[in-house]
This record gives C-alpha cells, sequence and structure tokens, in this order.
C-alpha cells in the first residue's frame, strides 16, 4: 500500500460526458503527480501540483482540467469524452515540489472506459 | 518532446535466468529511476539513481546511471516467478521539471 488513494477504480461512461476522478496523496506528501497510461501510449504525465499551485504541465488536453485543494486532495476533471480517452489515469505523491529526489508514490490507478 | 527507448519491449525467460533491459534518451537527464508494475497496481520504485556512472544495487536488481547522462541499464538476476510484471525507466530533467518514462518492458518467467 503505497499511501495514495485514488478513487473510483473503474468507471464506465459514454462519449461526451464529464468525469472526475479523485487523489488524497500521502500524509505529509505536498506534490500530486496525474499521468495517463494507455495500451500503447505508456506512462504519459499530464500535469504536477505543488501545494495548491500547478508545477508542472504535460501532454494535458484542454478539456482536461485538475487542481489542489488546500487539504492536498487533488481532483482531474476529463470532459467531453472521448473514445479515446480510456485508460488508466494515476494519482502520484511525493514531498518535494520537484522530482529530484525521483520518489513518486503512485496510486492504484482508476480505470476508465468511454463507451 | 523528450522521448525514452526501452528495450526490449518484453521477455520471456526461464525461473533462475538473469535478465538485461535498458533505456536510452536523446537528452541528458540527471536522475534516472526503474519502476515495476504488477497487474492491477501502480508503479512502485525500484532504483533511483542520481549520478552519471552510479552502479546500485537492490537485492537481486542492480541499475547503472549511463556515463553520458543519456542511458541507464536494470539488471536483475536469478529471476522467480514473483519478477514478472512490467518495468520502466523514468528519467527527470531539471531543464523541464518533469519525470518521463520508457515504454516499459513485460517480462514473463516460467517456473
Amino acid at each position: 500500500d503505497s499511501g495514495v488513494t485514488q478513487t473510483p477504480k473503474h468507471l464506465i461512461t459514454a462519449t461526451g460526458q464529464r468525469v472526475t476522478l479523485r487523489c488524497s496523496p500521502r500524509s505529509g506528501d505536498l506534490s500530486v503527480y496525474w499521468y495517463q497510461q494507455s495500451l500503447d501510449q505508456g506512462l504519459q504525465f499530464l500535469i504536477q501540483y505543488y501545494n495548491g499551485e500547478e508545477r508542472a504541465k504535460g501532454n494535458i488536453l484542454e478539456r482536461f482540467s485538475a487542481q489542489q485543494f488546500p487539504d492536498l486532495h487533488s481532483e482531474l476533471n476529463l470532459s467531453s469524452l472521448e473514445l479515446g480517452d480510456s485508460a488508466l489515469y494515476f494519482c502520484a505523491s511525493s514531498v518535494a515540489g520537484s522530482w529530484g529526489l525521483g520518489e513518486l508514490f503512485f496510486g492504484e490507478g482508476s480505470r476508465l472506459t468511454v463507451l | 518532446g523528450q522521448q525514452l527507448n526501452q528495450s526490449p519491449q518484453s521477455m520471456f525467460i526461464q525461473e533462475g535466468e538473469d535478465v538485461s533491459m535498458n533505456c536510452t534518451s536523446s537528452s541528458i537527464f540527471n536522475t534516472w529511476l526503474w519502476y515495476k508494475q504488477d497487474p492491477g497496481e501502480g508503479p512502485v520504485l525500484l532504483i533511483a539513481l542520481y549520478k552519471a556512472g552510479e552502479l546500485t544495487s537492490n537485492g537481486r536488481l542492480t541499475a547503472q546511471f549511463g556515463i553520458t547522462r543519456k542511458d541507464s541499464f536494470l539488471n536483475i538476476s536469478a529471476s522467480i516467478p514473483s519478477d514478472v510484471g512490467i518495468y520502466f525507466c523514468a528519467g527527470h530533467s531539471g531543464n523541464t521539471g518533469k519525470l518521463i518514462f520508457g515504454q516499459g518492458t513485460t517480462l514473463q518467467v516460467k517456473p
């Protein structure tokens, strides 16, 4: 158990819909990262928040947005869903603001299926 | 953008055999990391490397940070069935502040 909690574990929805994925980082961790994992793309970095503020951005679509709340939990919002958005979405956390120390703790992921 | 080329894509070996996989990059990284992902789980950090030339072991696992800072390898000695999973390399560049993952090596071990 990494200490990172993600909900829901599984989600099935239709194209055009909007979903919210939730992440609670490890106790004491200030940084939250979101990654997308699809079969043919590996782990793609989406976005990082540190202590409530956006720190780094990856290949995140404009239809996706995220935020980190004062209690440090984070939400990833996916809207106008398309079939290609079906993937595993991972949240990870770390103490530091940068990855310099390298150790990210990953949650078990939220599997999104768009029909 | 930055890309990591990880090879091989998959391996099917006999229990007891040694395994080697590697990652190369077109750009320099400050940190190289190796993660393992079991089915239905998130990736778990195995080894982190912070200096060029560094060689680090974690039990039967050994990893090295290449001198050029553009590559890294992971060796697993005397494989066992629980080594099955997907192994990812990851590189961190201080310039971009992002952790980039390789495509993964799927390892299967035959008892």
